[in-house]
């Protein structure tokens, strides 16, 4: 069964502490790997696709990479507007498009 | 642009009630996923449609169905209420099946009480 796991669970980090959030994935070949932000009281909202190994993809802050059993998502100098939970999800390749999501990692940035 | 709209927001029900929540998409987007977001499980596939049928059905009871419209609006409902279907309903469109980014609506929050 494919399974996703992101760690650490919750993160709080000071303005301008860079940190690292992980996304390990256990399925049976990769189509995707996807990074999505959600706010309290909204839905998610994309951030990057990732598709093969030793890609990278980069908006403000945000770093997210890629190896063949995880993905990480960089976040460089931190603002308080970057706390927020920050999901990964994997879409297998079959007929099957639907996302597995994992966890998520709730990040708190103080001033 | 519009996003993806989804009514009502919040609503409360009774255990063996039903429930039917609302699901506009981006125009021009013809598929429409649907999540169940939960403290204890996170974000699981209900199921997609497209072009008005069902492409995929995640592991979920049969209380649980949908029906997208000719407009691409979707309906979701749910039957027979337990206290553990409450959650935050996530309604997500995209321009195709398979397509890579989905846009969500803010949801809608089922209590049952």
């Amino acid at each position: 069964e494919d399974q996703v796991t992101q760690s650490p669970e919750a993160l709080r980090l000071q303005e301008g502490e860079s940190s690292s959030l992980n996304c390990s994935y256990t399925v049976s070949g990769l189509r995707g790997l996807f990074w999505y932000r959600q706010d309290p009281g909204k839905g998610p909202e994309f951030l990057f696709t990732l598709y093969s190994a030793g890609e990278e993809k980069e908006k403000e802050r945000l770093k997210a990479t890629l190896t063949k059993k995880e993905s990480f998502l960089h976040i460089t100098a931190p603002k308080p507007e970057d706390s927020a939970t920050y999901l990964c999800a994997v879409q297998v390749r079959s007929n099957d498009y639907k996302l597995s999501f994992g966890a998520g990692t709730t990040v708190t940035v103080r001033a | 642009k519009a996003g993806v709209t989804q009514t009502p927001r919040y609503l409360i029900k009774t255990r063996g009630q039903q429930v039917t929540l609302s699901c506009s998409p981006i125009s021009g987007h013809r598929s429409v996923s649907w999540y169940q977001q939960t403290p204890g499980q996170g974000l699981q596939f209900l199921f997609e449609y497209f072009s008005e049928t069902q492409r995929n059905k995640g592991n979920f009871p049969g209380r649980f169905s949908g029906r997208q419209f000719s407009n691409s609006r979707s309906e979701m409902n749910v039957s027979t209420l337990e206290l553990g279907d409450s959650a935050l309903y996530l309604c997500a469109s995209s321009l195709s099946t398979g397509a890579n980014v989905l846009t969500f609506g803010a949801g809608s929050r089922l209590t049952v009480l």
